[in-house]
């Protein structure tokens, strides 16, 4: 019962330092979301991924760079941590991803960026 | 543009003090209304998806309703292990994005 498995849950770089944040589903689900959640924001969406070989850019996508390298796994890479970076960081999936499907969450990677 | 907001921002209860969370939205063409539960620490858990005004939905002491401006998520006789942050995130026809409010943080105290 896995379910979307997030590494690492907590990260501090410096600023200028580069990382990826690793996301994995067992669920065999199609479509994998990165959020990032800071205190009175809500959670924003940075990419996308309907399936396999696609990524969308969401509300937030600079700074940031994604990879689908397969049906299970969603890496977020930050080629270059600003402080501004500094946040939670979910990983979702959705069976489907036509829309109006309740996501799965992992648990977070909780980043601060000096 | 799309908007979901939810009041209160923090409530404190005592256990067994029924009340009710609020989710107001604004959005071109509701496609469905979604409640998640966040524990600290954790991501959030998916509760109710709602679709149409009139619509209501009911686990354990949670129920959900909806009308065309908002959403109630009703807690009755609330236990100290409902404390949590409650999300509620909307998503318009023709779009995969889900708009999230930022969450009513609940305290139920013994």
């Amino acid at each position: 019962n896995a379910g979307v498995t997030q590494t690492p849950k907590f990260q501090v770089l410096k600023t200028g330092q580069s990382m990826t944040l690793q996301c994995a589903q067992d669920m065999n689900h199609n479509s994998m979301y990165w959020y990032r959640q800071d205190p009175g924001m809500g959670l924003r969406l940075i990419y996308y991924s309907a399936s396999e070989g696609t990524t969308d850019k969401g509300e937030v996508p600079n700074g940031y760079n994604v990879s689908r390298l397969n049906k299970r796994e969603f890496s977020l890479r930050l080629e270059s941590a600003a402080p501004s970076q500094t946040s939670v960081y979910f990983c979702a999936s959705s069976e489907k991803g036509g829309g109006n499907e309740k996501l799965f969450f992992g648990s977070g990677t909780q980043l601060s960026v000096l | 543009e799309d908007q979901v907001t939810q009041s209160p921002e923090a409530l404190r209860l005592q256990e067994g003090e029924s009340s009710s969370l609020n989710c107001s939205y604004t959005v071109s063409g509701l496609r469905g209304l979604f409640w998640y539960r966040q524990d600290p620490g954790k991501g959030p858990e998916f509760l109710f998806t709602l679709y149409s005004a009139g619509e209501e939905k009911e686990k354990e002491r949670l129920k959900a309703t909806l009308t065309k401006k908002e959403s109630f998520l009703h807690i009755t006789a609330p236990k100290p292990e409902d404390s949590a942050t409650y999300l509620c995130a909307v998503q318009a026809w023709g779009t995969y994005k889900y708009i999230f409010g930022t969450g009513t943080r609940l305290k139920v105290l013994a």
